[in-house]
Order: structure tokens, then sequence, then C-alpha cells
């Protein structure tokens, strides 16, 4: 079976423009989430999507920072205008339910110089 | 307020037992969970608990006071394998928090 599906697996890209990172849960988990992490402040949740729905945003750090999910099988975190300080691994996960283990793809490295 | 709290870091010899702690304050409570994750690596799941007591699954353990707002981690025969930073995660009623992880070290 095909885990989280993340792309892509690394970015480098100067500060000022728009990085789209994208997401492919597991078929059939209706729960999606997008996490970062750094050295400094480990993982930190971002938002979480339930049927498509986001469910909590409260971790997303500012209004550069969007998260959509148009369909059951798509999702995309969007910073814009991106800054050195957003620099992190960005991790998309999923699970079937609350209550089920989270599935984490292998990550996007962004390094914004 | 809602935070994790697990040591930074740990070191054990191989062959050993180690138990890797976890205190936890959310707005609700619907389960605590422990993933592994080594270095590079995407976090993977180790064990989920809800209710009070100890959860066996081979050579690891997970434990869960609700009462205490506390958890732990206990590894058992370990092995090389095992160095990696241990997550703790606790999930409330609509949020879902990390704690920073345990860096284990595991020595020859």
């Amino acid at each position: 079976d095909a885990g989280v599906i993340q792309s892509p697996r690394h970015e480098v890209t100067e500060m000022g423009q728009e990085v789209t990172l994208r997401c492919k849960p597991i078929s059939g988990h209706d729960y999606l989430f997008w996490y970062r992490q750094t050295m400094m402040r480990g993982l930190e949740l971002l938002i979480y999507f339930n049927n498509n729905v986001p469910i909590d945003d409260s971790g997303m750090p500012e209004d550069r920072f969007s998260a959509k999910m148009p369909n059951a099988s798509f999702s995309t975190l969007k910073i814009q205008p991106s800054e050195p300080r957003d620099s992190a691994v960005y991790f998309c996960a999923s699970s079937s339910s609350p209550n089920q283990p989270q599935h984490f793809g292998d990550g996007t490295r962004l390094s914004i110089l | 307020g809602q935070n994790i709290d697990q040591p930074t870091e740990m070191t054990a010899t191989e062959g050993a037992i180690v138990q890797i702690n976890c205190t936890y304050q959310t707005s609700g409570f619907n389960g605590l969970f422990w993933y592994q994750q080594h270095a590079g690596e995407a976090p993977t799941f180790l064990s989920y608990n809800v209710l009070d007591g100890l959860e066996e699954k081979g050579r690891f353990s997970s434990f869960l006071s609700r009462s205490k707002g506390y958890s732990y981690l206990l590894l058992k025969e370990l092995q090389m394998k095992d160095s990696a930073s241990y997550l703790c995660a606790a999930r409330g009623t609509y949020k879902y928090i990390f704690g920073t992880g345990t860096r284990l070290k595991v020595l020859a």
C-alpha cells in the first residue's frame, strides 16, 4: 500500500518567493495533518483537516501560510511570501480516525535563502 | 495552558532497559501517543494509550496515568537501532500537541 506521499522532497528558494508543498494522504484516511519541524521548536502542528474541512488552524504561524484540501486525496500548504525563518522540514500525515496512529510522509526539506 | 514535557536527551547501554517520561497538560484528553523518529526520517507510530495502565508491545511498553498527566515509554533489551528521538504527543478535545522529543543514544 502506498503511504503518505509528499512533494517535493527538497526545495531551495529565495526569500519572497511563493512555496507550495503538496500531500497525498493514504486512501480512506479522513484526517490530514500538516506539521513543521525544527531543531529549536520540535514538531509543531500547523493545521489539520477532517473530511477536507479545516478543524484546527491555530498553529498556522501567520497570514503568509495557507492550506487547502480541495478533495480527499490532495492537500497543499502555501507560503507567500517566504522568509528564511520558514526553513524547516514540513511533514504531512494522515489517519483514519483521531484514535488511530498518524502515518507520516517523508517530509519536504525547505530552505529559504 | 497546553504543553508537554519530556527529557531532552538520555543515554543507555545496549541490552539495558530505559524509561522515557512524559508529562502533559491539555484541554480535554483523548489519548497519548508515542512515536519514534530516526535522524533524517519521518516519525513512526509506537503506541497509543487512552486508559490508565500499561500497554505492552514486544520490547516496548507504554504507561499512562490520566490523573497525574503522566506517561512513560519503556524500552527493554536495548539495541543499537533504538538510537532515535522519541516523541510524546497528547490529543486534547480538538488539538494535538507534540513534545520536543527525547534523543536516546544507545551505546555498545
